[in-house]
């Protein structure tokens, strides 16, 4: 199987910062690399597919990028309600497989 | 609007079986792969299980494979996830999700394993 490593595990911001996620997959995934937030209690919820697509709805301050390997979540000028937990998931292979996640948390 | 609302999870002794059922409204059920993924409790996400739209296509996490069996009913617009001899290390909550990126998920059922 494909693994997938994020890192930082946890990170903490201020309202206003910048921050950027890393996700490493252990082959080469070309874009097909997700990205998801949760919230405790909530279900998961897509930001990014295909590497750097928004999801419709997400707000612009999210970004994605990278192809193969690498890849960056990118969430601009945070905002309060984007403390949560962030996780990468590669659909490359039909055995889709998460990053263990990072926790994003408020400085 | 998309809805997904799951059913069936609870409280199982190791070695015993359950049936997850996901009931989608909202959109063409016929027309989306699904997807079985689940969370044990404070840990990440686990894929567990995929069916393509007509059942062509299913795929198993190696750690679900050969006790688990996922199947869905497109004329009852519903997904299942029927688990057998069930282990400790299943419990979780389960969440069903549409399609590839997973862009619509149910509020999750939880599944406890333990004497």
């Amino acid at each position: 199987d494909i693994q997938m490593t994020q890192s930082p595990s946890s990170l903490s911001a201020s309202v206003g910062d910048s921050v950027t996620i890393t996700c490493r997959a252990s082959q080469s995934i070309s874009s097909y690399l997700n990205w998801y937030q949760q919230k405790p209690g909530k279900a998961p919820k897509l930001l990014i597919y295909a590497a750097s697509s928004l999801q419709s709805g997400v707000p612009s301050r999210f970004s994605g990028s990278g192809s193969g390997t690498d890849f960056t979540l990118t969430i601009s000028s945070l905002q309060p309600e984007d403390f949560a937990t962030y996780f990468c998931q590669q659909s490359y292979s039909t055995r889709y497989t998460f990053g263990q996640g990072t926790k994003l948390d408020i400085k | 609007e998309v809805q997904l609302v799951e059913s069936g999870g609870g409280l199982v002794k190791p070695g015993g079986s359950l049936r997850l059922s996901c009931a989608a409204s909202g959109f063409t059920f016929s027309d989306y792969s699904m997807n079985w993924v689940r969370q044990a409790p404070g840990k990440g996400l686990e894929w567990v299980s995929s069916i393509s739209s007509s059942s062509s296509f299913i795929y198993y996490a190696d750690s679900v494979k050969g006790r688990f069996t996922i199947s869905r009913d497109n004329a009852k617009n519903s997904l299942y996830l029927q688990m057998n001899s069930l282990r400790a290390e299943d419990t979780a909550v389960y969440y069903c999700a549409r399609g590839d990126p997973s862009d619509s998920w149910g509020q999750g059922t939880l599944v406890t394993v333990s004497s």
